[in-house]
């Protein structure tokens, strides 16, 4: 059963940089039928896709976040990251990472338990 | 890209049908049979229900259906169950500068 986990800092203070990792287990990142990926969720809003990556490196980003998202993959160890510049309280969030399936659709049948992130001096 | 726009809530009984819709424009769901549905329990992440507009992934109960008419999609859920109630996302493909994008979701009271 394919298992995804997010890990990082809780608590990241304004204007600094937000870095999270999510470990995959029980199947290989680095397969042709799916993408890797990280959604948001604000507290008490609607969900908000942040971008996905390929086991290749190929990236897509939410055009509103594209100057500040970078998600990188790291094969070997079978992970990802997300790393999100100059953070404000806009950007508290529970940060779930996820499998997209390919092509890009939306559809996204895996996701991680989320991991909240507080912006806050 | 706006989201795309779902009724803030909808009820039901058990036993009864209800149908949730999501509207956007020809540049996401009137343009591709890509829309999906999630739902979401309190403190749970998003489960898949729907996707490619009427597909169920396995292990969904068929009383989870999807379509689509123009540039509005719809999930409709029947023979309402108590486990139904929760929070409901439809998502879809907007092109290949935007990607995708969510609804604002809709909350379902099973009363």
């Amino acid at each position: 059963q394919l298992q995804l986990q997010e890990s990082g800092p809780g608590l990241v203070k304004p204007s600094e940089t937000l870095s999270l990792t999510c470990s995959v287990s029980g199947g290989s990142i680095s397969t042709s039928s799916y993408y890797w990926g990280w959604i948001r969720q604000p507290p008490g809003k609607g969900l908000e896709w942040i971008g996905i990556i390929y086991y290749s490196g190929s990236t897509f980003y939410n055009p509103s976040l594209k100057s500040r998202v970078t998600i990188s993959v790291d094969a070997s160890n079978n992970q990802f990251s997300l790393k999100l510049s100059s953070v404000t309280a806009a950007d508290t969030a529970v940060y779930y990472c996820a499998r997209a399936r390919r092509p890009i659709t939306g559809t996204t049948d895996y996701w991680g338990q989320g991991t909240l992130v507080t912006v806050s001096s | 890209q706006s989201a795309l726009t779902q009724p803030r809530s909808v009820s039901g009984s058990p036993g009864q049908s209800v149908t949730i819709s999501c509207t956007g424009t020809s540049s996401d769901v009137g343009g591709y049979n890509y829309v999906s549905w999630y739902q979401q329990h309190p403190d749970k992440p998003p489960k898949l229900i729907i996707y490619d507009v009427n597909k169920r992934p396995s292990g969904v109960p068929d009383r989870f259906s999807g379509s689509k008419s123009d540039n509005t999609a719809s999930l409709t859920i029947s023979g309402l169950q108590t486990e139904d109630e929760g929070d409901y996302y439809c998502c879809s493909f907007a092109g290949s500068s935007t990607f995708v994008i969510f609804g604002g979701g809709t909350k379902l009271t099973v009363v």
